[in-house]
C-alpha cells in the first residue's frame, strides 16, 4: 500500500464547475500538507500549503485537511480552462522527505 | 529572478550508455532535491542535498545512480549503464532550509530521459 493514494483521473468538468480533488494517506506523522499544480512538460508549482489540520483559502482554491480521517482535499471554485493541469498532493512529516501522490489530471472544458 | 534550470531538457540514449543530468538551483537555496516522475506515477524521491552533503541516499533506485553537488550550487545526477526502465522525467527542486518549518520547493522543468 502506498503512503499517499490519489485517484489519477482524468477528471473532466465544464467551465464554472466546482472541482473536488482528494488524497488519503496512511502515515499519521505527516504534518505538512501541500497541493502542487503541474502543467504539461513543466515542473510542479506549489499551489496551497497547510500545516496540521484545518482549512485554508486562497482565491478560488480551498485546501482542507482532516487528520482524524487521514484525508485531504482541494476545492476549485468557478473552474477555468486555465486550471486544466495535473494536481499532486504532497505530504511531509517535518523532515526533508516529501511524499507525493500520483497526481490527478483535470480538464476544464470551455 | 531566475528559477531552477535543468539540462538537457530531453535526452535520448541507448541502453547501456551513461548519462549526466544537470541542475542549477536558485541562488542561495541550500537544499536541493532530485525526483523521478514516471508516466502515471507520482514524484519518486531520489536524493536530497543539504549544502554539498547528501544525508539520505536511500531513494536512489540502484548503485547505477549517483549524484553530487559542488559549491553548494550545481548538482549532477549520473546514471550508469542505463536501462529502459530508467526512462522517465527527472526533476530537480531547491529550497531554503527553514528551522521549524518546511521551505517551499521550487521545481525545474525536468529532463525527459528516453532509453532505447
Amino acid at each position: 500500500q502506498k503512503e499517499v493514494e490519489q485517484d489519477p483521473g482524468p477528471l473532466s468538468v465544464p467551465e464554472g464547475a466546482i472541482v473536488s480533488l482528494n488524497c488519503t494517506y496512511s502515515n499519521s506523522a505527516f504534518q505538512y500538507f501541500m497541493w502542487y499544480r503541474q502543467y504539461s512538460r513543466k515542473g510542479p508549482e506549489l499551489l496551497m500549503y497547510t500545516y496540521s489540520s484545518g482549512n485554508k483559502e486562497d482565491g478560488r482554491f480551498t485546501a482542507q485537511v482532516d487528520k482524524s480521517s487521514k484525508y485531504i482535499s482541494l476545492f476549485i471554485r468557478d473552474s477555468q480552462p486555465s486550471d486544466s493541469a495535473t494536481y499532486l498532493c504532497a505530504m511531509n512529516p517535518g523532515g526533508f522527505k516529501t511524499i507525493f501522490g500520483a497526481g490527478t489530471r483535470l480538464f476544464v472544458k470551455a | 529572478g531566475a528559477g531552477v534550470s535543468q539540462s538537457p531538457s530531453n535526452k535520448v540514449t541507448e541502453k547501456g550508455k551513461d548519462v549526466e543530468l544537470r541542475c542549477d538551483p536558485i541562488s542561495g537555496h541550500t537544499a536541493l532535491y532530485w525526483y523521478r516522475q514516471s508516466l502515471g506515477q507520482g514524484l519518486e524521491f531520489l536524493i536530497y542535498f543539504q549544502g554539498n552533503s547528501a544525508p539520505d541516499k536511500s531513494g536512489l533506485p540502484s548503485d547505477r545512480f549517483s549524484a553530487e553537488r559542488t559549491g553548494g550550487s550545481v548538482s549532477t545526477l549520473t546514471i550508469q549503464r542505463t536501462q529502459q526502465e530508467d526512462s522517465a522525467v527527472y526533476l530537480c527542486a531547491s529550497s531554503f532550509l527553514l528551522a521549524g518549518a518546511l521551505g517551499e520547493q521550487f521545481f525545474g522543468p525536468g529532463t525527459r530521459l528516453t532509453v532505447l
